[in-house]
């Protein structure tokens, strides 16, 4: 079955620095997609990438998606407070036919003042 | 405004007394899925829908029960709570997939809802 690893598991950053979140794939990729979620609360989808060499950008959120390497990044400008949370790096999987959402272990971001 | 419906969104009961939680989309999305979350494990699939009438096991669809009469809902029914069973949980829903028409739609997941089993 499919798996995704996501990098690093937790983050601490200051505020205005940049930031990126990797998501790996033990299977071929043909859709990921980011959310983010606040602690306990639930998930807000933030983009879905479908091709490889796919990126899309939301205000200070750029996610990109590298098909060969099975790999998806998430990259964020300028970090704010607003951007604390937990983020969730989710694939498509197939296997045997049935439809089915995957997801990693997230990734814990703090931003400090 | 779309969206799926979870209820309760909190809720704490006791070992073995039988509870449903509910899940309504108003989307008319064909495929409904339940997850659980916990610390260390991450989001984990119970079991899914495809459509009315179809529902399959996910990964971990010991000690609850689904059904799906109406395209609308997707219940979560866990008739012997435990302790095992406190967790987040969520409910989403998808327009089905199929291989001919691509992968295109997202899922919308409801607001959880945080179980306590004593």
């Amino acid at each position: 079955s499919q798996e995704l690893e996501q990098s690093p598991q937790s983050l601490i950053v200051q505020e205005g620095k940049n930031l990126t979140i990797n998501c790996t794939s033990s299977k071929t990729l043909y859709g990921l997609y980011w959310y983010k979620q606040k602690y306990g609360e639930g998930l807000i989808f933030l983009m879905m990438l479908q091709k490889g060499g796919e990126e899309k950008s939301h205000e200070k959120i750029t996610a990109k998606l590298d098909e060969k390497k099975q790999q998806s990044s998430l990259h964020i400008t300028a970090s704010q407070p607003s951007h604390a949370g937990i983020y969730l790096c989710g694939a498509d999987s197939r296997d045997q036919g049935a439809q089915k959402l995957v997801f990693g272990q997230g990734t814990r971001l703090t931003i400090n003042p | 405004e779309a969206q799926v419906t979870q209820n309760p969104r909190y809720l704490i009961t006791v070992t073995g007394k039988k509870l449903t939680v509910t899940c309504s989309q108003n989307m008319n999305h064909e495929y409904m899925s339940w997850y659980r979350q916990d610390p260390g494990l991450g989001l984990r699939q119970i079991y899914y829908s495809m459509n009315v009438e179809v529902t399959d096991k996910g990964d971990v669809p010991e000690g609850y029960k689904v059904s799906r009469k109406e395209k609308r809902n997707f219940p979560l029914i866990l008739e012997s709570p435990s302790p095992n069973q406190t967790s987040l949980y969520f409910c989403a829903s998808s327009l089905f997939r199929r291989k001919e028409v691509g992968f295109g739609y997202g899922y919308t997941f409801g607001s959880g809802t945080r179980l306590t089993v004593v």
